[in-house]
């Protein structure tokens, strides 16, 4: 396997339900992170790890969980949803010190998430 | 804070012509990279250029270039010869040296018309 990958692809939840999205990086790479993308809207940036460390939280509900138990894995962890949660959730990422930063993000498919 | 816009919703052309989005940012910053990742509709962001603004040199990767004023804040991207699989969301992105955070603009949907 190469690149970033992400599973499941499609998720449907109801709004009791936990469920985890998870995200795999093949690159080497030190820093992962979670962009929500919904319709008509810019990406928006959930969570930043950088070397296993979380470095940016922004403003997510608390219904949202990330965790990073290694700079390979990143998983999102979903508890209590509302329908307006539902979009596609994209996992990016990068290097981002010394050899290999070129500032750039390497993305996922991403996991289509639908609240009911 | 940083912002990039993206003032094109949709972009239409015709196969084997050329196309220019357009793309602005919002940054006081004097380092930092500038990016297009384009996304077709199998969801994947993929990246299509990238520039870095202390460079004055315009960067090209084959039929993509990209025209960078740093004074005007302006960063497009110029495609040539379109392909219909050309067809995508085209995003541009800011991040700023040393940052963590890549924003980016609303996104521009190019159709390629055969």
């Amino acid at each position: 396997e190469t690149g970033v990958t992400q599973t499941p692809r499609h998720l449907v939840m109801g709004m009791t339900n936990k469920k985890s999205l998870k995200c795999e990086q093949h690159l080497g790479h030190n820093a992962m992170y979670w962009y929500k993308q919904s319709a008509k809207k810019p990406l928006e940036l959930m969570f930043v790890y950088s070397l296993e460390e979380r470095v940016e939280n922004n403003s997510v509900p608390s219904r949202f969980s990330p965790e990073c138990p290694n700079s390979s894995h990143l998983f999102l962890h979903l508890h209590t949803l509302q329908p307006e949660d539902s979009a596609l959730y994209l996992c990016a990422s990068s290097q981002d010190r010394g050899t290999g930063n070129t500032g750039e993000l390497f993305f996922g498919e991403g996991s289509r998430l639908t609240v009911l | 804070a940083q912002t990039v816009t993206q003032s094109q919703p949709e972009m239409s052309v015709q196969e084997a012509e050329t196309v220019t989005l357009s793309c602005t940012y919002d940054t006081s910053e004097s380092d930092y990279y500038l990016f297009w990742y384009k996304q077709p509709p199998s969801r994947q962001m993929i990246l299509v250029i990238r520039q870095e603004a202390y460079k004055q040199q315009n960067a090209t990767e084959n039929r993509f270039s990209v025209n960078f004023q740093k004074a005007a804040k302006s960063f497009s991207l110029k495609i040539s010869d379109s392909q219909l699989g050309d067809a995508a969301m085209y995003f541009c992105a800011y991040r700023a040296w040393g940052a963590q955070k890549l924003v980016f603009g609303q996104g521009t949907r190019l159709t390629i018309n055969p």
